[in-house]
């Protein structure tokens, strides 16, 4: 089974921290991808790795940074924290298009 | 308007029944994800399907691509169905990038 682990399921941090959530997987998957989760508007995508040090913008990509030094790990950064970015974050992983694995999620509260 | 919309947005059943959820897109797809997503937990994948109708126990998952629509069935519902049920739709444009879009989700609750 596909292993996609984020490091924090709970995360609490405040207005101009920069903070990291890292996640791992374990399947050697090429695409990677950051989705920030909110009640009525879905999984929107921040950004995509497609492999190893590319990286490219998805909807929302604002206020983010993401690294992929290596194949099996994709950073999100928020460099400047804010309350605005106070919501559950996913990570996925898939070889091809589809499917995507999903991790456990990280909720992040920004106070 | 969405790309992908869904129906209903919520839906509460009583135990045994038969449930339906549908999924409505746009656009031209190569395939669709239906996602399960328990409260507090991760995403989980439930099927990829690009045509025709697949069946994983209780539930079932049917695509019409000529009508752009699809549709998530359990049958013999129980409580621990209880979840949020996304699907999302890959684009067959774009080239090598994957921008799946997502619907909102349905969120079901099956009562005892």
């Amino acid at each position: 089974d596909v292993k996609v682990t984020q490091s924090s399921r709970y995360l609490v941090k405040r207005t101009g921290e920069k903070v990291f959530l890292e996640c791992v997987q374990d399947m050697d998957h090429e695409n990677m991808f950051w989705y920030r989760q909110d009640p009525g508007l879905g999984l929107r995508l921040i950004y995509f790795s497609y492999d190893v040090k590319m990286k490219e913008k998805g909807d929302i990509p604002e206020g983010y940074s993401v690294s992929r030094e290596k194949k099996e790990r994709f950073s999100l950064i928020l460099e400047s924290a804010s309350t605005n970015q106070t919501s559950m974050y996913l990570c996925a992983s898939s070889l091809e298009i589809l499917p995507l694995h999903f991790g456990n999620g990280t909720r992040l509260t920004v106070t | 308007k969405n790309e992908v919309e869904q129906s209903p947005q919520n839906l509460t059943a009583q135990e045994g029944e038969f449930i339906t959820i549908n999924c409505s897109y746009s656009v031209g797809i190569s395939a669709l994800h239906w996602l399960q997503q328990h409260p507090g937990g991760g995403i989980v994948s439930l099927f990829m399907l690009s045509s025709g109708k697949k069946k994983h126990g209780r539930l079932i998952a049917t695509i019409n691509i000529q009508e752009k629509h699809s549709s998530l069935h359990i049958t013999a519902s129980h409580p621990r169905d209880s979840a949020v049920y996304i699907c999302a739709a890959a684009p067959n444009y774009g080239g090598a990038t994957n921008k799946l879009i997502f619907g909102t989700g349905t969120l079901l609750a099956v009562q005892p």
